[in-house]
């Protein structure tokens, strides 16, 4: 399978809000994950299953995928919100998951 | 606390084998499903594989099937993951990671990880 398309990069000024596709197309029939993945850490999991928030992750990070693509928006973003963000959905075709590309967040 | 410990990482030639393993402790083992993603130098990150609380089911990325065997223990906590037939392009950092539930596959209103370890490190040279 190949990865999911995503914008390469995606910068916001502090506050504002940052939105990070997934996919080319509807994958509204698809369970959208979302991944945030800092410099020298483990990735964290910020959405599972297109909104679900896991606990600690904070209420500026929020998922969307009743239409197209899947979003990933973050409001009032800080500094520390800079990282890779990538999607990540089940293929139940070939019985594997698959990564997008990845976005990478600067925060001006 | 949840704590994944990855070993077995290191150098090996293109065409050798190395076998990775990871020990779990924090949790139950045995009711949750464990899984191997990587990231290769400059690139993003690669579910490699991963394998149901049982070991019922199991998945493979493309690029490493027929090639990779993931396998757990869960008398010893630990999942492991036999890299055979290594190519160049399998250079990488490998992560442990926990699944959020007993299942491989997605499960509505449930994460699919939860959990990662800090990973460990397969270089492949040709």
């Amino acid at each position: 399978s190949h990865a999911l398309p995503q914008p390469p990069s995606v910068s916001v000024a502090p506050g504002q809000t940052a939105r990070i596709t997934c996919g080319a197309d509807s994958l509204a029939n698809l369970r959208v994950q979302w991944c945030q993945h800092k410099p020298g850490q483990a990735p964290v999991l910020v959405i599972y299953d297109d909104t679900y928030r896991p606990s600690g992750i904070p209420g500026r990070f929020s998922g969307s995928n009743s239409g197209s693509p899947a979003t990933l928006t973050i409001t009032g973003v800080e500094a520390g919100d800079e990282a890779d963000y990538y999607c990540l959905v089940w293929d139940n075709t070939n019985d594997q998951w698959v990564f997008g590309g990845g976005t990478k967040l600067t925060v001006l | 606390e949840v704590q994944l410990v990855e070993s077995g990482g290191g150098l090996a030639q293109a065409g050798r084998s190395l076998r990775l393993s990871c020990a779990a402790s924090g949790f139950t083992f045995d009711d949750f499903a464990m899984h191997w993603v990587r990231q290769a130098p400059g690139k993003g990150l690669e579910w490699v594989s991963g394998i149901s609380w049982n070991s019922g089911f199991i998945g493979y990325a493309d690029s490493v099937k027929g090639r990779f065997t993931i396998s757990r223990d869960n008398a010893r906590n630990s999942v492991h993951l036999e890299m055979d037939s290594l190519r160049a392009d399998d250079t990488a950092l490998y992560y442990c990671v926990k699944g959020g539930g007993a299942f491989v596959i997605v499960i509505a209103a449930e994460p699919p990880f939860d959990h990662w370890g800090q990973g460990t490190l397969v270089t492949v040279s040709s």
